[in-house]
């Protein structure tokens, strides 16, 4: 049973340019959050997708956006890149059940120079 | 606003000493989780509690949900080297999304 997987693990972008984050859940589950790392910091949380909608979003500016397909896997993207963008970026999955935990990926490394 | 508060922010002791690591807030959560974290990965989900009070063992590790469950603690018994980590404490405020503290860097000298 494969668990959370991300990619790519990492990656390095120039300021200004947008990116593409990849994740699919662990089997069985319908809701991906994705949550940015930065160095020596716990993750903050950036958005939610359940049934391919967006169901909460975190303190994140419109540059990130992110879609959710209908075998639940989910994309994030980010415009526009910032050398403050560079961090661990987290997805995790969890049903929609009301059940609260949420595993992790290994993440994505993006670094932008 | 950092919501959930954890202390230490580093810890560094010797093989075989005890431990405890503190989560606090001034929040009330549905349910808290504590995951460890090694370098470059992710966070590993190591134990949820849901009910005021609660406490779950896992091995020679204790986690407690206080009673107004607003903060939470782990104690690690007889450390070992193969607890370094990064100790995280999430709280679950509503629909899943996860309020994370600033983790607590821990170290288990040999």
């Amino acid at each position: 049973d494969a668990g959370v997987t991300q990619s790519p693990t990492h990656l390095i972008k120039t300021r200004g340019q947008q990116v593409t984050l990849r994740c699919s859940p662990k089997s069985g589950h319908d809701t991906v959050s994705w949550y940015q790392q930065a160095l020596g910091q716990g993750p903050q949380f950036i958005f939610q997708y359940y049934e391919e909608e967006e169901r909460q979003r975190g303190n994140f500016p419109d540059r990130f956006s992110g879609h959710q397909f209908p075998n639940y896997s989910s994309e994030l993207n980010v415009n526009a890149l910032l050398l403050g963008d560079s961090a661990l970026y987290l997805c995790a999955s969890s049903t929609g059940t009301g059940n609260t935990e949420a595993f992790f990926g290994q993440g994505t490394r993006l670094t932008v120079v | 606003t950092q919501l959930l508060e954890q202390s230490p922010q580093f810890l560094s002791i010797q093989e075989g000493e005890n431990l405890t690591v503190y989560c606090n807030s001034s929040s009330v959560f549905s349910s808290l989780q504590w995951y460890r974290q090694e370098p470059g990965e992710g966070p590993v989900l190591l134990v949820t509690v849901v009910t005021g009070g609660e406490v779950k063992k896992l091995k020679r590790l204790t986690f407690q949900f206080g009673d107004a469950r607003k903060d939470s603690s782990l104690h690690i018994t007889a450390a070992q080297p193969g607890d370094t980590g990064l100790y995280l404490c999430a709280g679950s405020l509503r629909a899943q999304k996860l309020v994370f503290g600033q983790g607590t860097r821990l170290t288990i000298n040999p």
